[in-house]
């Protein structure tokens, strides 16, 4: 049920740009992205839902394609502030509600 | 300023004692969660609430219980029945816990458990 993301980790230079990949083996209803500082608590960056919809903020962007069960996050042109470890959370029913299930994350090293 | 605060922001504690991590928010959010997070993993979620008076088990509940009595609170005991407690543990809350965007999950700074 957990979601996959790769790859696990990446390695880039300041200004380069990345792709993190999170998928699903079952049906997505809405895709979430966090970003985690070492011994910090997970920010939020966005939330995508059913629809096939983009969005982003900043030189941060993510898409989602429901048919593949898949959401990708890109960071472009990458500062150094980047840096942290990626989780994407799908949401799946539970009980009378729905639960985020959250993938293993994927560690971002930026260098100057 | 709104947000979550956990304390303490480090505890040890020896084997055979029960402990309890605090947990508070002041978002006026209706769902709170209890994540343990482990080195280089993801996060599990162990227990949720919805509403007050009410909380469900989540993946990994056994041996952690909770108590829903104020809407602001919500804290985590780790017993002793916990056989490996050492862990991140984040308290999150969102306005609710369906869809349509409404899920935005807020956390706290974490509490580091260390089992001496």
């Amino acid at each position: 049920q957990q979601p996959v993301q790769s790859p696990q980790a990446v390695i880039l230079r300041e200004g380069e740009d990345a792709v993190i990949n999170c998928s699903s083996s079952k049906a997505l209803y809405s895709v979430h992205w966090y970003r985690q500082k070492h011994g910090e608590a997970p920010v939020f960056l966005m939330i995508l839902l059913k629809g096939g919809e983009q969005k982003g903020h900043d030189k941060i962007s993510a898409s989602f394609n429901e048919k593949k069960q898949q959401s990708s996050l890109y960071l472009t042109a990458s500062q150094l502030s980047y840096s942290g470890t990626y989780f994407c959370g799908t949401e799946v029913p539970m009980d009378s509600n729905y639960q985020l299930i959250w993938g293993a994350g994927t560690k971002l090293i930026i260098k100057p | 300023d709104g947000g979550i605060t956990q304390s303490p922001k480090y505890l040890f504690r020896k084997e055979g004692q029960n402990v309890t991590l605090s947990c508070e928010q002041n978002l006026n959010h209706d769902a709170m969660y209890w994540y343990r997070q482990d080195p280089g993993q993801g996060l599990r979620l162990i227990y949720y609430s919805q509403i007050v008076n009410d909380f469900q088990k989540g993946d990994i509940a056994e041996g952690y219980s909770v108590s829903r009595e104020k809407k602001e609170s919500f804290p985590l005991t780790v017993t002793s029945a916990q056989k490996n407690p050492t862990a991140f543990y984040l308290c999150a809350s969102s306005i609710g816990s369906g869809l349509a965007g409404a899920n935005e999950q807020f956390f706290g700074p974490g509490t580091r458990l260390t089992v001496l």
